[in-house]
């Protein structure tokens, strides 16, 4: 059974640019939650999904961030207009649908903003 | 916030016990406490959970005291793959999310 699948591992965009990180999550997983880790910080969660709903957006900046979990296809996280500041690593992890299963963790996408 | 706390860092010799303390004292009565590790540069690390009973599995065991407000994560012959973060983490009952803190910085030597 493949784990949480996140790709790119690594990407580089220039200032004001977009980056879109994306999530499969694992077999039978409906639940996806974003995280994000800043160079030498702990994870903070950004956003919680499942398909085709956003639960918990509470941890997303208000501006620029948005993700998705369609119905069909991986979730995307998406950043707009890139800035230094998003530097960092993105982690997404899945869940089954019962509340309380496991929460699994993908290997995480690096970005670098130039 | 996380609703726990944690020694900022830990050192073990490879082949003893790790036991790693973990305060939660605000935990309610249905929220689990699970245990994660970050190794460096990879993905959290799903280590084990619990309710109120002491749980084991072939990574780890989990001692929680009979009030719950506290608990202990055991790595029974740590080894120096085993040098990592270790989060401890009281799972949002409402909500379902991880809130991470700030971990334990557990360092294994030869």
């Amino acid at each position: 059974n493949a784990g949480v699948m996140q790709n790119p591992r690594h990407l580089v965009r220039r200032r004001g640019q977009e980056a879109r990180l994306r999530c499969s999550p694992m077999k039978g997983h409906s639940h996806v939650y974003w995280y994000r880790q800043l160079p030498e910080e702990g994870l903070k969660f950004m956003v919680y999904l499942q398909k085709e709903n956003i639960i918990d957006e509470s941890g997303m900046p208000k501006e620029r961030f948005s993700a998705e979990f369609p119905k069909e296809g991986p979730s995307i996280l998406r950043i707009q207009q890139v800035v230094r500041g998003d530097s960092a690593a993105y982690f997404c992890a899945s869940s089954p649908s019962v509340l309380r299963n496991t929460i699994y963790f993908g290997e995480g996408s690096w970005l670098t903003v130039v | 916030d996380a609703k726990t706390t944690q020694p900022t860092s830990m050192d073990c010799a490879e082949g003893r016990a790790a036991n790693l303390p973990c305060n939660h004292s605000t935990i309610s009565g249905n929220e689990y406490v699970y245990w994660y590790r970050q190794i460096h540069s990879q993905g959290p690390q799903y280590i084990i959970h619990g309710l109120k009973n002491n749980e084991t599995n072939e990574m780890a065991s989990l001692i929680i005291t009979e009030d719950r407000k506290s608990s202990t994560l055991i790595l029974p012959h740590a080894t120096l793959r085993d040098t990592a973060v270790y989060y401890c983490i009281v799972r949002d009952s409402n909500t379902d999310k991880l809130i991470f803190g700030t971990g334990t910085r557990l360092q294994v030597f030869p």
